[in-house]
Parts: C-alpha cells; structure tokens; sequence
C-alpha cells in the first residue's frame, strides 16, 4: 500500500521559533509537493520537487523552504514562525509530473502562538 | 493567475440523493481536471479525473463532466450514501509556468439520514 508519511501530526510553536516539517515516502515518486489548507483557501501549493536537490516555488513559497536530500524526504522549513502560518500542511508525492495522482500524507497541523 | 473556482462550499443531501459540485477555471490550456475526496482526519485521496479529450467520465455513483468551451466541469455522486460525506476538491493543471495543479476551494459534503 503506498504511504506518504507525516513525522507530526499536530505541533505548537512560538513566533519566531524555526519549524521543520518532515515528509517521506515509500513509493519511490520522482515528484513530492508541500501544500498547506486553510479554511475557504482550499490547498495552496508551496514548494515542490521533480528530483532529489531540486526544488520550485509553488503559489505560495513567502516564508518558507524546503530541501530535498533525498528522493523519498522533502523536508518544510519555517526559518522564523509567525502567527499567520498558523494551519494544516499536507506533504504528497506522485510518480507522475505532469497528470499524476497525488498520494497525501494524513496532514500536520501548526499552530503558532 | 490561475484560478479554480468551487461551488457550493458546503451542500447536504438527502440519503439516496444526487449532489453536485462546479467548478470553473480560468486558463483555457488545461487539460488535466482531477477530484478528490478528503475525509476527517485524512489527506485526500483522488476520486476521479478526467482529460480534456474526454466530455465525460463515469465511475459508479461518481461521474465528472467537463465543458471546454465554458472552462467548467462537475462532479456528480448519484445515490449518496452516508460515508459520501467530506470535503471534495476540485483541480485543474495549468500548463504555463510549469505544470501546477491548482485546487478549488473545496466542498463539504452532508449526506443526511
């Protein structure tokens, strides 16, 4: 069953404190997305990468950024947390680039006090 | 920009009732429209696509209907049953700048006994 694994389901951070969200997957995808959902905003793509090292800003990439080591890590970095980053972050990956299925992890949700 | 919009943010339904989301995009070179599903507590999941060579699409009690030439397309679920309930998103793939897939605002589904 493939897998797209979220290391924190729920974290509380302070403002300026660096955040790391991590994401693996077992699939073997050349493709991994950050997105991140917030109510009546849908899913706002952030960052995301077609290959190990490589990395593209998405809609969205103020205040964030991501690496990407390895192929099945894809790493979101928050270098100084603010209050507005406050929400839920979805990692996903697919083999695909161009009209692939996007397989989700289960989410992280960030609050930042 | 590119642009997804999604109608109605929420809806509920009778138990065995049709529901029926839209969507509308603004970028008339796509050609990839997927829909996915998010129960509590997941990420989502893809439910059902289709490409722009194709007007309709059925699977079941799912089927999505794309119009080119209005930029719309919908997702109809016949016969709703109670675990039909979620939020559903609707997605086009905008070719220009790289290939993105932007989200609609989402939809949260009631099936009501």
């Amino acid at each position: 069953d493939v897998k797209v694994t979220q290391s924190s389901r729920y974290l509380v951070k302070r403002t300026g404190e660096k955040v790391f969200l991590e994401c693996v997957q077992d699939m073997d995808h050349e493709n991994m997305f950050w997105y991140r959902q917030d109510p009546g905003l849908g899913l706002r793509l952030i960052y995301f990468s077609y290959d190990v090292k490589m990395k593209e800003k998405g809609d969205i990439p103020e205040g964030y950024s991501v690496s990407r080591e390895k192929k099945e890590r894809f790493s979101l970095i928050l270098e100084s947390a603010s209050t507005n980053q406050t929400s839920m972050y979805l990692c996903a990956s697919s083999a695909d680039q161009i009209t692939g299925e996007l397989f989700f992890g289960e989410g992280s949700r960030l609050t930042v006090l | 920009g590119e642009n997804v919009e999604q109608h109605p943010s929420t809806l509920s339904v009778q138990e065995g009732d049709s529901a029926v989301i839209k969507c509308t995009y603004s970028d008339s070179a796509s050609n990839y429209f997927p829909w996915y599903k998010q129960e509590l507590g997941k990420g989502p999941q893809l439910i059902i696509d289709i490409r722009s060579n194709v007007g309709e699409k059925k699977d079941q009690r799912i089927a999505v209907t794309l119009n080119k030439t209005a930029k719309h397309f919908s997702l109809h679920i016949t016969e709703t049953q109670p675990e039909d309930s979620a939020v559903y998103f609707c997605a086009a793939l905008f070719t220009g700048g790289g290939n993105k897939l932007t989200f609609g605002t989402g939809t949260q589904l009631k099936v009501e006994l």
